[in-house]
């Protein structure tokens, strides 16, 4: 099956700078990489996703890149504020699946120093 | 619309006890799933749903059960609770297929098992 690993588990930047995370999946046959904030107390939600014909993904302040010869896809944040403080999980799909077949990552604390 | 609730929010059990958690999703999403999380270890699938009446295990299935009588609930049964299963649960909800859709989670159960 596949296997998703994430770093770095935690991750403390100062408000304005950037964050990175990078997720790195096992099975070539994976097509699908979203990306899950989870706030304190709540769960996760969706806050970006790529397929595997494309390269990058931008959201405004977010943005997503896959590298499918490396088989890693890595998160960026840019001017990072106090809200962006929280749990961040990547996943992985394999193709001709539903969500049923969603591998996620460890995850990683990402605190936002003010 | 609601989106997923569950229910409780928090629950104290003793070891051999048993007792269900309650999922329900008003968006008419056919595939359901349930999830544990524990420190470290990211989000792991217990039990999915395709479909009313189908039911599939995930990477952690044992000590649970699942049924699906409705599109609507999705409920999960400890049958006899051990203190593994300490642990964050959560149900998420998507509609069907291999098309990318927005997988929606659930606020989440913490169960303590003494």
């Amino acid at each position: 099956g596949e296997n998703v690993e994430q770093h770095p588990s935690t991750l403390s930047v100062q408000e304005g700078d950037s964050a990175v995370i990078k997720c790195t999946y096992s099975d070539s046959a994976s097509n699908y990489f979203p990306w899950y904030k989870q706030e304190l107390g709540k769960g996760p939600q969706l806050i970006i996703d790529i397929r595997s014909n494309v390269g990058e993904k931008k959201d405004q302040r977010i943005a997503v890149t896959l590298n499918k010869t490396a088989k890693h896809f890595s998160l960026h944040i840019t001017e990072t504020q106090p809200e962006d403080s929280a749990v961040y999980f990547c996943a992985a799909r394999l193709s001709n699946f539903g969500n049923e077949k969603l591998t996620f990552g460890t995850g990683t604390r990402l605190t936002i120093i003010p | 619309n609601a989106g997923v609730t569950q229910t409780p929010k928090f629950q104290v059990l003793k070891t051999g006890q048993s007792m269900t958690l309650q999922c329900a999703q008003d968006m008419n999403h056919e595939y359901m799933s349930w999830y544990r999380q524990d420190p470290g270890m990211g989000l792991r699938l217990i039990h999915y749903s395709v479909g009313a009446g189908i039911t599939d295990q995930g990477e952690v299935p044992n000590g649970y059960n699942v049924s699906r009588s409705t599109t609507e609930d999705f409920p999960l049964r400890l049958l006899s609770a051990a203190p593994s299963q300490t642990s964050v649960y959560f149900c998420a909800s998507s509609s069907g297929g291999p098309s990318y859709n927005e997988q929606f989670f659930g606020p989440g159960t913490r169960l303590t098992v003494l």
